[in-house]
């Protein structure tokens, strides 16, 4: 059974960076997208963008200038880094696992962390 | 980018009441690339249906989806009390992969 697990800082400050990583468990990286959604307080999903085992991205043009993701197959894991934070920022992220090649859906997702954005 | 307008935003129903929810996008979803998710609070969301109508495996077969081009929707017969949650469709056609605003189901 595929597991995703995110961590990290669950408070930063505002115009810092916001640094995730989500552990993967249970299966392999290779031939997935490993994607970033968040969902601010009481609102709609937002999907950030994804990252496939090879370290190709794709990220939001909403949020473009700021995004950057990483993969690690050698760790499992995946990282975001989310630059000059607002309020704006704070949401729960969740990582989740893109079955791009057979169901097109997001299929395993982490439990989601939720980062506030405040000095 | 796709905008992806599910309908309604709430709905009550009563268990065993048959409901469906509509989501319709503004440009054609190519390959029927449409997945439906349940969320309940605290929790992440859940995959139900992939490529607009395929059961994802383990998910009991009330729930159903249908849909082309640019209207889909999703079918829970029979609610059971554990079916009272949030639903979200998501277009995964094109990116930036984007998701309907939700509609919230509760108990009547």
């Amino acid at each position: 059974q595929v597991q995703l697990q995110e961590s990290g800082p669950g408070l930063v400050k505002p115009s810092e960076t916001l640094s995730l990583t989500c552990s993967v468990s249970g299966g392999s990286m290779s031939g997935y997208y490993w994607t970033w959604t968040r969902q601010s307080p009481g609102k709609g999903l937002e999907w950030i963008g994804h990252i496939y085992d090879t370290g190709s991205t794709n990220y939001n043009p909403s949020l473009k200038s700021r995004v950057t993701m990483s993969v690690d197959t050698s760790k499992n894991q995946i990282s975001l880094k989310v630059t000059s934070v607002t309020a704006a920022d704070t949401a729960v992220y969740y990582c989740a696992r893109m079955d791009y090649y057979e169901s097109g859906s997001h299929d395993y997702w982490g439990q989601g962390i939720l980062v506030t954005v405040s000095s | 980018d796709i905008q992806m307008t599910q309908s309604p935003s709430s709905l009550s129903a009563s268990v065993g009441d048959s409901v469906t929810i509509t989501c319709r996008a503004s440009q054609i979803v190519r390959d029927s690339l449409i997945n439906w998710y349940q969320q309940k609070p605290g929790k992440a969301p859940k995959v139900l249906i992939y490529t607009a109508s395929r059961l994802q495996s383990g998910v009991p077969s009330r729930f159903s989806g249908s849909g082309s081009g640019t209207d889909f929707a999703l079918t829970i017969s029979s609610l059971q009390r554990e079916d009272f949650a949030t639903y979200y469709c998501q277009q995964t056609y094109t990116t930036p992969y984007t998701f309907g605003q939700g509609t919230h189901l509760e108990i009547k």
